[in-house]
């Protein structure tokens, strides 16, 4: 078992549509959960950062962990065609991170 | 203000050949990561650097990989007598200070024939 699963998709919406995109994990030492947004042929760009379990909101996307289940989403409201991209979830146990797992990423396409 | 800069972007080396990618990292930032992915998988922690110090090599094979970051000039990852199994994209991050905040670069595709 993989430490970090994340369900490759592909997976296409229709633009306003609300985007739900998950990872479950297996280390219970993980602390730390990010998002990262990757358009084809680029680099990774961080989204989202958050620190134990809750929410956190910026803009169209809300981060939420669930530490108990081992579980955190990322969402996108009313998403656009600009947010087709690969979304990787990554994790850590500490903060000086050189121990961050990365999810396989899920393939979003947002079609006009 | 310049991100994290990699080069080159792409990369063609026949089997038994030298790559090297370099990285340089965003302006202030002493602390570089780097990263593998190959298709259809999540990026792989190869190794962490600060200047002219490894900190964790962890991730990097022990055999033909070497990663250095000296007091002047970039970061390099190098791979000698690469295989055609070494085909793949490899990132570099930057952070401020070691944290969770790492800054990636566009990656260099390597390939190898």
């Amino acid at each position: 078992q993989k430490e970090v699963e994340q369900d490759p998709g592909p997976l296409s919406v229709p633009e306003g549509a609300i985007v739900s995109l998950n990872c479950t994990y297996s280390n219970s030492a993980f602390q730390y959960f990010m998002w990262y947004r990757q358009y084809s042929r680029k680099g990774p760009e961080l989204l989202m950062y958050t620190y134990s379990s809750g929410n956190k909101e910026d803009g169209r996307f809300t981060a939420q962990v669930d530490k108990s289940s081992k579980y955190i989403s990322l969402f996108i409201r009313d998403s656009q065609p600009s947010d087709s991209a690969t979304y990787l979830c990554a994790m850590s146990a500490r903060d000086n991170n050189n121990d961050m797992r990365f999810g396989a990423g899920t393939r979003l396409t947002v079609k006009p | 203000n310049a991100g994290v800069m990699q080069n080159p972007r792409h990369l063609v080396r026949r089997r038994g050949q030298e790559a090297r990618l370099r990285c340089s990292p965003m302006k202030g930032h002493s602390h570089v990561y780097w990263y593998r992915q190959l298709p259809e998988e999540g990026l792989k922690f190869m190794v962490y650097l600060q200047k002219e110090n490894i900190i964790d090599e962890s991730g990097m094979p022990k055999e033909r990989f070497s990663a250095e970051f000296p007091k002047e000039g970039p970061s390099i990852l190098r791979i000698q007598q690469v295989v055609r199994g070494d085909s793949a994209a490899y990132f570099c991050a930057s952070s401020l200070a070691g944290g969770n905040e790492q800054f990636f670069g566009p990656g260099t595709r390597l390939t190898v024939l």
